[in-house]
């Protein structure tokens, strides 16, 4: 089982701010997916990405792989109430997926 | 409607009793998924199905049943409820296994 660490686990922030959040393994990703889940909700895709070292945008969200396929980050920029959710990282298996424990993030008005 | 949806959205069960979680996807996805989610943890995979009548464990199995006889249903089976399996159950589907999965509402139950 591979085993994932997200980092921090909690984060509050004030509309405006920039924030990143971590995502981390001991394993090699073939490829690792994004999921916000917003309050009372199931989790939403937000990204995939596959190649080390890539970077993907997504509006005000920057995804990017790490170059050795170990680890990737969030970055979001000027974050909005909106935004408020946890945030969860997922590798891509075939079938048996494992989910990290998720960042939880308040972006206060 | 077109989706994936879970029944009910509530439940208030006794502990001993017999519950079952319905899952329905219009997708024809090969790929379904059960998952509990506790407060302070992430998703938990509970079982998954790559097909009608293939079944395997995830990680927290003990205390539930699955069955798929049908591509689109995957009904969630707690034998005999106990106080720990209060959770939030999230049922998803996906094309293949490592494509995007897709989340139904949830079923938030509650054991007394």
């Amino acid at each position: 089982t591979q085993l994932l660490e997200q980092s921090p686990q909690f984060l509050s922030i004030q509309e405006g701010e920039n924030l990143t959040v971590y995502c981390n393994s001991s394993s090699v990703f073939s490829s690792l997916q994004w999921y916000r889940q917003e309050p009372g909700e199931g989790p939403v895709l937000l990204v995939t990405v596959v190649t080390g070292g890539e970077v993907k945008k997504l509006k005000r969200l920057t995804f990017q792989f790490g170059d050795a396929r170990k680890d990737s980050s969030l970055h979001i920029t000027a974050a909005q109430p909106g935004d408020t959710g946890l945030y969860l990282c997922a590798p891509t298996n075939a079938g048996k997926s494992t989910f990290g424990d998720g960042t939880t993030l308040t972006v206060k008005p | 409607d077109a989706g994936i949806t879970q029944s009910p959205r509530y439940k208030i069960t006794e502990t001993g009793r017999q519950v079952t979680l319905m899952c329905h996807q219009t997708w024809s996805h090969s790929y379904m998924f059960w998952y509990r989610q506790d407060l302070g943890h992430g998703l938990r995979l509970i079982y998954y199905s790559a097909a009608a009548d293939i079944t395997d464990k995830g990680e927290v199995p003990d205390g539930y049943v699955v069955s798929r006889s049908k591509t689109e249903n995957f009904p969630l089976t707690l034998e005999s409820a106990t106080r720990s399996q209060t959770s939030v159950y999230f049922c998803a589907s996906s094309a293949s296994g490592s494509e995007t999965q897709y989340f139904g509402p949830g079923t938030r139950l509650l054991v007394l």
